[in-house]
């Protein structure tokens, strides 16, 4: 079974711009998280979508958005980066079916916002 | 969320057994205890879970106090591969209510050959 796919790896930006990013969950899963990776506050949640649905939401400012397609596919959105914005950002799946379903991450896409 | 304690860093070599000690003394009574570890440029990978007794997988055991204010994660023998962050991270169950996991700042675990 093919794992958690993010795409593309690395991405380099300027101040300003906006980025979408690209999720792949496993087959079958139908929740997506994301979350945020920074050297300074570690690993911080940003948002899940389960059946194309927010189910929950970080602390995060509105600049930071997402959407699940049909397919389960999802993709986060950044507008009007900020240099603190430079983060590794994992995207995880999970089946949420039953007490053990946990969570299969991916291995990133290192966002650098110059 | 309930906060965690773990120490910084340890280090053990490579074949024998690993002991990574968590503190969760605010746990609620709904929360299990879930580890999480991060090997170097990869995502997190999940470990094990455990609500309130002792628990093994393939990859490793979990020891989980009677007052469920600590758990201690035991890797029986070692590899290089073990070397990674390890995460403890008390949570509600997916069943439970959404899914979200706070992590801390983690274990970092040094193997030597």
């Amino acid at each position: 079974k093919a794992g958690v796919t993010q795409t593309p790896r690395y991405l380099i930006k300027t101040r300003g711009q906006q980025v979408t990013l690209s999720c792949s969950p496993i087959s079958g899963h139908r929740s997506v998280s994301w979350y945020q990776q920074t050297p300074g506050q570690g690993l911080q949640f940003l948002f899940e979508y389960f059946s194309e649905t927010q189910r929950n939401k970080g602390n995060f400012p509105g600049r930071f958005s997402g959407r699940q397609f049909s397919n389960s596919r999802s993709e986060m959105n950044v507008s009007t980066l900020e240099l603190g914005d430079s983060a590794l950002y994992l995207c995880a799946s999970s089946s949420r079916q039953g007490e053990n379903s946990p969570l299969h991450f991916g291995n990133g896409t290192r966002l650098t916002v110059t | 969320d309930a906060k965690t304690t773990q120490p910084n860093s340890m280090e053990s070599n490579e074949e024998e057994p690993v002991h990574l000690p968590c503190n969760h003394s605010t746990i609620s009574g709904t929360d299990y205890i879930h580890w999480y570890r991060q090997l170097p440029s990869q995502g997190p990978e999940y470990v094990i879970h455990g609500l309130t007794s002792n628990v093994n997988n393939r990859m490793a055991s979990l020891a989980i106090a009677e007052d469920r204010k600590s758990s201690t994660l035991i890797l029986h023998r070692a590899t290089l591969r073990d070397a990674a962050v390890y995460y403890c991270i008390p949570t509600i169950t997916p069943l439970q209510g959404a899914q979200k996991l706070v992590f801390g700042q983690g274990t970092r675990l040094t193997i030597n050959p």
